[in-house]
């Protein structure tokens, strides 16, 4: 089955720089890759997604980059915010049945 | 419009009690599923549904029963509980690829 890692687990920024969370996905009959914002004590909520037929798609301050040759995609959040602390979970998707495979999370820190 | 309403928000349980934990949309959605999570491992698919008296098995099924009897509702059953099962539970209902979560079940077995 699909298998997702995700790095770092951790990560810490100072206010204003980027951050950039990586992952890399096993199965390439994948073909939709979300990205989920998870805050304390509350339900994850999908921030950005992209397709297999799609290199790159941005949304304000979030970017998101897949790579289907190599397996892999990652998240760019630039001139982060303290409100961009949270745990960020990659995910992957063969069908749209609500099955995705996870990535372990990262932990997001932005210090002011 | 509530989304996605999971209850209760905590549960501790004692090893061998059985219990359900309740999901509910109001989105009209016919995908649902439950995952839960754990540190460093990410949310794991349970179980999931593609509509009304249609379930099938996730990843990590083994102690977990559900059924579908209604668009709405998705419970998920723990039959006899174990320590291993204590987690957060999150349903999810899913609108085309898009997964709306609920606020989670703390559940802790003891």
């Amino acid at each position: 089955g699909e298998n997702v890692e995700q790095h770092p687990s951790t990560l810490s920024v100072q206010e204003g720089d980027s951050a950039v969370i990586k992952c890399t996905y096993s199965d390439s009959a994948s073909n939709y890759f979300p990205w989920y914002k998870q805050e304390l004590g509350k339900g994850p909520q999908l921030i950005i997604d992209i397709r297999s037929n799609v290199g790159e798609k941005k949304d304000q301050r979030i970017a998101v980059t897949l790579n289907k040759t190599a397996k892999h995609f990652s998240l760019h959040i630039t001139e982060t915010q303290p409100e961009d602390s949270a745990v960020y979970f990659c995910a992957a998707s063969m069908s749209s049945w609500g099955k995705f495979q996870f990535g372990a999370g990262t932990q997001v820190v932005v210090t002011p | 419009n509530a989304g996605v309403t999971q209850t209760p928000k905590f549960q501790v349980l004692k090893t061998g009690q059985s219990m359900t934990l309740q999901c509910a949309q109001d989105m009209n959605h016919e995908y649902m599923s439950w995952y839960r999570q754990d540190p460093g491992m990410g949310l794991r698919l349970i179980h999931y549904s593609v509509g009304a008296g249609i379930t099938d098995q996730g990843e990590v099924p083994n102690g977990y029963n559900v059924s579908r009897s209604t668009t709405e509702d998705f419970p998920l059953r723990l039959l006899s509980a174990a320590p291993s099962q204590t987690s957060v539970y999150f349903c999810a209902s899913i609108r085309d690829t898009e997964a709306f979560f609920g606020q989670g079940t703390r559940l802790t077995v003891v």
